[in-house]
Formats: structure tokens, C-alpha cells, sequence
């Protein structure tokens, strides 16, 4: 099946450091990525959506110069967190998608786990 | 608003079939039925998806209702690597968006 990879799978930083995430679809072009945030004990929350070459879009509440998403091919899509503060601690996951078709089946990163100081 | 309604938690038998519940009684026609589930500390993995039919794949069977205002995610012979958060989720495939609610903890115990 399609394989999703994150790196790093987990890391720690200083409060005002910028921590940047990729995400990889190893064997498939993906047009499309999304980004999650998922805190202890709670369900996914979707971030934002980015398509190769474009602007990401952004979920309500989300900060768009916090969160920097760049999609600049088709297999890979990076997330910055921008001055991490202790807030930002959380476990975040990207999924992409090859289909332009009937459905959406996604397919997801092993998550990357960040904890900021 | 959620879309889906799932029970908290269930448990289940190891061997035995986990019948997994859904109501989601306001989907519109072209809204797809999809369910992933996460194991602990892991990214979602897609299982099923259908729209009308009941599908099957090597996984799961989906069984959705002539009204489709319900479905039943069926893992046959359920193993302890099957302990996960299940989620069912209705989307429009063109949105490509995936909400995902709270979800049922499925514990199969030996």
C-alpha cells in the first residue's frame, strides 16, 4: 500500500525556536496533503490543506504565520512551527492523498510527536 | 456539528467478530461512508469506505443501511492488534476533508 513518512518522529525544543516537519509519500505523487494537530486524549483536528505549488488553506483558528506549510512537490510537504511555544506541544500527523477520482482515501504519516521547553 | 455518532468504547473477544456502530443520520446523497482507525501513538489507517453497497476488503465489511442513515464497521475475527480508536466519518470525496469526531475505543481482550 501507499507508505506516508514524517521526520522527525518526535522532537524537543526551546520556547521561541521554529521546528520544521516533513512529510514524504514514498511511493506515490500525492496533489494533495493535509495536516493535523492531535492533543493527549483528543480526536484529530484538521489544520490545513495543501496542494502542490499553491497556497495552503487553513482551518478556522488556525495562525497561518505560525503554521508555515509549504507543498513544493509532489511527495513532499513541510510544516514549520514558528517560535514554538509550550502550547504548541502536541502530537501532529500529515496524510496525503494521490486521487483526483470518487474518493478520498487518505493515507497517513506516523505523526510527529513535538514537546516544546 | 458532528457528523457521526459512535458509542465511547466497546469490547470484544479475541476470535470472536467486533461489530462496530455508526449513526450518521443527516448525510447527503453524495456524502461517502468512511472508517480509519489509530492505535496509540500511531497516524490513522484507512480501512473501508462505501456510499450505498455493503463493501468487504481483507480488513473489514461495511454494512450501511437502505437509508443510509446508519453503518456497521465488522471486523470478522477480531486479534489483540486490533485494540484501536475507530472512527467513522462521512465526507463529500470532492472536499477531501476528513473530521474526525471522537471516535469508539475498541479493546480485544484475550
Amino acid at each position: 500500500g501507499a507508505v506516508v513518512s514524517q521526520h522527525p518522529s518526535w522532537v524537543i525544543c526551546k520556547s521561541g525556536t521554529s521546528v520544521k516537519i516533513e512529510c514524504r509519500s514514498l511511493d506515490f505523487q500525492a496533489t494533495t496533503m493535509f495536516w493535523y494537530r492531535q492533543f493527549p486524549k483528543q480526536s484529530l483536528m484538521l489544520m490545513a490543506t495543501s496542494n502542490e505549488g499553491s497556497k495552503a488553506t487553513y482551518e478556522q483558528g488556525v495562525e497561518k504565520d505560525k503554521f508555515l506549510i509549504n507543498h513544493a512537490s509532489l511527495t513532499l510537504s513541510t510544516l514549520t512551527v514558528t517560535s514554538a511555544h509550550p502550547e504548541d506541544s502536541s502530537f501532529y500527523i500529515c496524510s496525503a492523498t494521490p486521487f483526483l477520482g470518487s474518493y478520498n482515501e487518505q493515507f497517513f504519516g506516523p505523526g510527529t510527536r513535538l514537546t516544546v521547553l | 456539528d458532528a457528523k457521526t455518532t459512535q458509542p465511547p468504547s466497546m469490547d470484544c473477544a479475541e476470535g470472536r467478530a467486533a461489530n462496530l456502530p455508526c449513526n450518521h443520520s443527516t448525510i447527503s446523497g453524495n456524502e461517502y461512508v468512511y472508517w480509519y482507525r489509530q492505535i496509540h501513538s500511531q497516524g490513522p489507517q484507512y480501512i473501508i469506505h462505501g456510499l450505498k453497497n455493503n463493501e468487504t476488503n481483507e480488513m473489514a465489511s461495511l454494512i450501511i443501511t437502505e437509508d443510509r442513515k446508519s453503518s456497521t464497521l465488522i471486523l470478522p475475527h477480531a486479534t489483540l492488534r486490533d485494540t484501536a480508536v475507530y472512527y467513522c466519518i462521512v465526507s463529500d470525496p470532492n472536499d477531501y476533508k476528513l473530521s474526525f469526531g471522537a471516535g469508539t475505543t475498541v479493546t480485544v481482550r484475550a
